[in-house]
């Protein structure tokens, strides 16, 4: 599986954008990129995934570099519930399993 | 829509007896589904792949003698943790795979928190 990157932990204000980062220089053109998140003492919550083109939904977007080695995470208003760990995963097309990193935790200051 | 359930949630059971946890997809079928376990502080590990009807693929380093994979139905997968000892104490995550038509998409359980003492 290819290998992510990202940052240990980041911090934003309530009501701030939080642009979180992932970096996946050995990306295959068959990989997709899925992010997840977790909160304390629960399941992963799958949060959004893309191929190649910028992704919007209720949740957040996810913007995708040109030569996809690396992607954000865009939450456009983090919240205070939005605190969680990050997890941004690579996925082949074809396949299914997800292995998970260290993530970054996202803590958000009232 | 696209929910995973676990149960138990939380578990305490003593060394050497078995435990059996079950993951159900509520609102669709899943031919595949998976068992992750994690420590403290320490990010999720598969621990095997279930497909239904078949023998579970374990992965590298967890005993399949010990962990014990039920796939028996679409909605349905179980994991049994037998002779349970304290150093099996973790959080187990179960997710299911949605079908092609809802593209794939692994979905999670809550976990379930085993304590053996």
């Amino acid at each position: 599986d290819a290998k992510t990157t990202q940052p240990n932990s980041m911090e934003s204000n309530e009501e701030e954008p939080v642009h979180l980062p992932c970096n996946h220089s050995t990306i295959s053109g068959t990989d997709y990129i899925h992010w997840y998140r977790q909160l304390p003492s629960q399941g992963p919550e799958y949060v959004i995934h893309g191929l190649t083109s910028n992704v919007n939904n209720r949740m957040a977007s996810l913007a995708i570099a040109e030569d996809r080695k690396s992607s954000t995470l865009i939450l456009h208003r983090a919240t205070l519930r939005d605190a969680a760990v990050y997890y941004c995963i690579l996925r082949d097309v074809g396949g299914s399993r997800l292995t998970f990193g260290e993530g970054t935790q996202l803590t958000v200051n009232p | 829509g696209a929910v995973v359930s676990q149960h138990p949630s939380w578990v305490i059971c003593k060394s050497g007896t078995s435990v059996k946890i079950e993951c159900r997809s509520l609102d669709f079928q899943a031919t595949t589904m998976f068992w992750y376990r994690q420590f403290p502080k320490q990010s999720l590990m598969l621990m095997a792949t279930s497909n239904e009807g078949s023998k579970a693929t374990y992965e590298q380093g967890v005993e399949k003698d010990k962990f014990l994979i039920n796939h028996a139905s679409l909605t349905l997968s179980t994991l049994t943790v037998t002779s349970a000892h304290p150093e099996d104490s973790s959080f187990y995550i179960c997710s299911a795979r949605s079908p092609r038509g809802m593209g794939y998409e692994q979905y999670f359980g809550p976990g379930t928190r085993l304590t053996v003492t």
